[in-house]
């Protein structure tokens, strides 16, 4: 089993559109998580961290179920710019830097 | 905000030689970067952590003689492939974590490499 997994996708959505991503990781030693974006041919940007309570930061919405070991991603009113692929990440393991990478979900908005 | 510059931006090799591909951070101290290999359609993997002054710890599955690095300073980290083959074609991109503040790691463009 891989330790991170992800739907690779793509999503195709329309412009406004709400579009949801999920993640699961095997390790539940892990502590951090986050989701990344990464745009064709380029290095990853942090997009925003993972907390237990859940986070907003504008139009993303992020969520951590430590129990189901599950982390999702929501965007709201979808932008063309949104198009990039995200990257779900977590540390391998308490107290450690080291990220393992998903292989991240395509989305593709649409005019 | 914290930047990471990698050098070269991409590179052309001959299979059989050495190539080196330098990280820095430009604005911050980083006593651990991380090196990553990607390749197409397919996720980061870490290939190794850089440690200042120490040698770098490798993860399982890649060569240590093959994949050098050097950690000289706190905003500079090298990473050597040597006798490049074809299957070393890859992108390869470090990140560095700004010491003492915990896990945010800033990443550098990237390094494409395409051994002929």
């Amino acid at each position: 089993r891989k330790e991170v997994e992800q739907d690779p996708g793509p999503f195709n959505v329309p412009e406004g559109a709400t579009v949801a991503f999920n993640c699961t990781y095997s390790n539940s030693a892990s502590q951090s998580f986050f989701w990344y974006r990464q745009d064709c041919r380029k290095e990853p940007k942090l997009l925003m961290s993972v907390y237990s309570s859940g986070n907003e930061d504008g139009r993303f919405t992020a969520q951590l179920n430590r129990a189901s070991q599950y982390i999702s991603l929501l965007i709201r009113d979808s932008k063309l710019s949104d198009s990039a692929t995200y990257l779900c990440v977590v540390n391998r393991a308490y107290n450690t830097d080291k990220l393992i990478f998903g292989t991240g979900t395509r989305l593709q908005v649409f005019p | 905000g914290a930047v990471v510059s990698q050098h070269p931006s991409r590179v052309i090799c001959k299979s059989g030689t050495s190539v080196k591909i330098e990280c820095r951070s430009l604005d911050f101290q980083a006593t651990t970067m991380f090196w990553y290999r990607q390749f197409p359609k397919k996720s980061l993997m870490l290939m190794a952590t850089s440690n200042e002054g120490s040698k770098a710890t490798y993860e399982q599955g890649v060569e240590k003689d093959k994949f050098l690095i050097n950690h000289a300073s706190l905003t500079l980290s090298t990473l050597t492939v040597t006798s490049a083959h074809p299957e070393d074609s890859s992108f390869y991109i470090c990140s560095a974590a700004e010491t003492g503040l915990g896990e945010t790691q800033y990443f550098g463009p990237g390094t494409r490499l395409l051994v002929l």
